[in-house]
């Protein structure tokens, strides 16, 4: 089992909906990052979290220490934000990030 | 802002050749890292810095080596290239857990 659990695997939304993609982690972390991909491109950072929620725009990233988990809410959901999100912790006293396998999400005009 | 460069996007190479990556960052990070991206297996580690001369396996670091002669610069090497190292490859810099910032990718063909 994954230690970094991501769902769903895919999602396809309308423009305009409210999208949330779940991560949760079943070890202790000391921050956890949400990743983004377009397709064929490199991978950018959209937030590392180790308590609370985080506001960029039209994206939030809320964490629950206790309950393990995280998500990934986007507001107003619009075609360019089709990419693929990547989920990744840091566990406690590692450098190296954890994965999960990331959500393809799609919207569609 | 800070700036991962890969040194190539696409990249083909026939099988056996020697095979260098190039990765280099600008804003003197301690920690380097090498990835390899596949369909249904996510992002995988493969080797990772955390200063000059200091390395460390990742989780599949067979059939590579790296190498960190200067803090900005961190290599990956094929030293006999193979069809099965056919991928999408990934540099990123950090400086201690405090955020990754990742180049664009190198995609390798191994013919």
């Amino acid at each position: 089992k994954n230690e970094v659990e991501q769902s769903p695997q895919n999602l396809t939304a309308q423009e305009g909906e409210f999208i949330t993609i779940n991560c949760s982690y079943s070890v202790g972390i000391s921050a956890l990052h949400w990743l983004q991909q377009h397709p064929g491109g490199g991978i950018v950072s959209l937030f590392m979290l180790s308590s609370g929620k985080k506001k960029h725009g039209r994206l939030i990233a809320t964490i629950n220490i206790q309950e393990k988990h995280s998500s990934l809410h986007i507001t107003a959901s619009h075609p360019r934000d089709s990419a693929v999100y990547i989920c990744a912790a840091n566990l406690f006293g590692n450098e190296k990030l954890t994965f999960g396998t990331g959500t393809r999400l799609t919207i569609i005009p | 802002d800070v700036k991962v460069t890969q040194s190539s996007r696409y990249l083909v190479k026939r099988t056996g050749e020697k095979v260098f990556l190039e990765c280099v960052q600008d804003m003197d990070h301690e920690n380097m890292f090498w990835y390899r991206q596949d369909p249904g297996l996510g992002l995988r580690l493969i080797y990772f810095s955390y200063d000059v001369k200091m390395k460390e396996k990742g989780d599949i670091p067979e059939g590579y080596s790296v190498s960190r002669e200067k803090k900005e610069r961190f290599s990956l090497i094929l030293e006999s290239a193979s069809t099965n190292q056919t991928s999408m490859y990934l540099c990123a810099s950090s400086p201690s857990r405090r955020g990754y910032t990742f180049g664009s990718g190198t995609r390798l063909t191994v013919v």
